[in-house]
């Protein structure tokens, strides 16, 4: 079965850091490029990070800088490194795939989140 | 950074009937690179459309969408209870991706 797992989430204070990691099973994990999405409670997505093949990173304005983003893919993981944490960073974090079948500008395949909260 | 604006915010309808959901974005999108999701309270998104007007594997043809540039459509042809959820549309461009704020299709 095709499957990403998150874990790492948890409670952190402002300015502190988390590691979260994903772990891939039942596909190729090196053949396709990775992502993260968050989710705060009760809004809509936001993209955080990916990671090419090639282990190239891309992120957005709001996380560059503060966070890192790399892959093992011997172990078949995938790794956000989140640094300077703010208030604004709390969210569901999901995990996911491109690069199947529906290409690579799709996220096919969604891990089910893990919940990251920054607060005193 | 290209800015994905969906309408309407909510829709209300019934089971049987026909949604019409919109995705305009600020700037032209490739069309290959215009993506839908569906997500369930609870739940993790899932992939409907992909490439403006493909749909992924195990979803039904009573979802289609379609477009091109800055306007896109996602259309359900009959509402089955199962649809009531809240739709996402998705770009990527210059090595960045962005969602719109999503639409909740709900029950009337």
């Amino acid at each position: 079965e095709v499957q990403l797992v998150e874990s790492g989430g948890g409670l952190v204070q402002p300015g502190g850091s988390l590691r979260l990691s994903c772990a891939a099973s039942g596909f190729t994990f090196s053949s396709y490029d990775m992502h993260w999405v968050r989710q705060a409670t009760g809004k809509g997505l936001e993209w955080v990070s990916s990671i090419n093949t090639g282990g190239d990173p891309y992120y957005p304005g709001s996380v560059k800088g503060r966070f890192t983003l790399s892959r093992e893919n011997a172990k078949n993981s995938l790794y956000l490194q989140m640094n300077s944490l703010r208030a604004g960073d709390t969210a569901v974090y999901y995990c996911a795939r491109a690069g199947g079948s529906s290409g690579w500008y799709a996220f096919d395949i969604w891990g089910q989140g893990t919940m990251v909260t920054v607060s005193s | 950074e290209i800015v994905l604006t969906q309408s309407p915010g909510t829709l209300s309808l019934s089971p049987g009937e026909r949604a019409t959901l919109s995705c305009r974005a600020s700037q032209s999108v490739s069309s290959s690179y215009l993506t839908w999701y569906q997500q369930k309270p609870g739940q993790a998104p899932r992939l409907l459309i992909y490439g403006a007007s493909s749909r992924a594997t195990g979803i039904p043809d009573r979802f289609s969408a379609s477009g091109a540039g800055r306007d896109f459509t996602l259309t359900i042809s009959r509402l089955e209870p199962e649809d009531f959820a809240v739709y996402y549309c998705q770009q990527y461009g210059r090595s960045l991706w962005t969602f719109g704020q999503g639409t909740k299709v709900e029950i009337k």
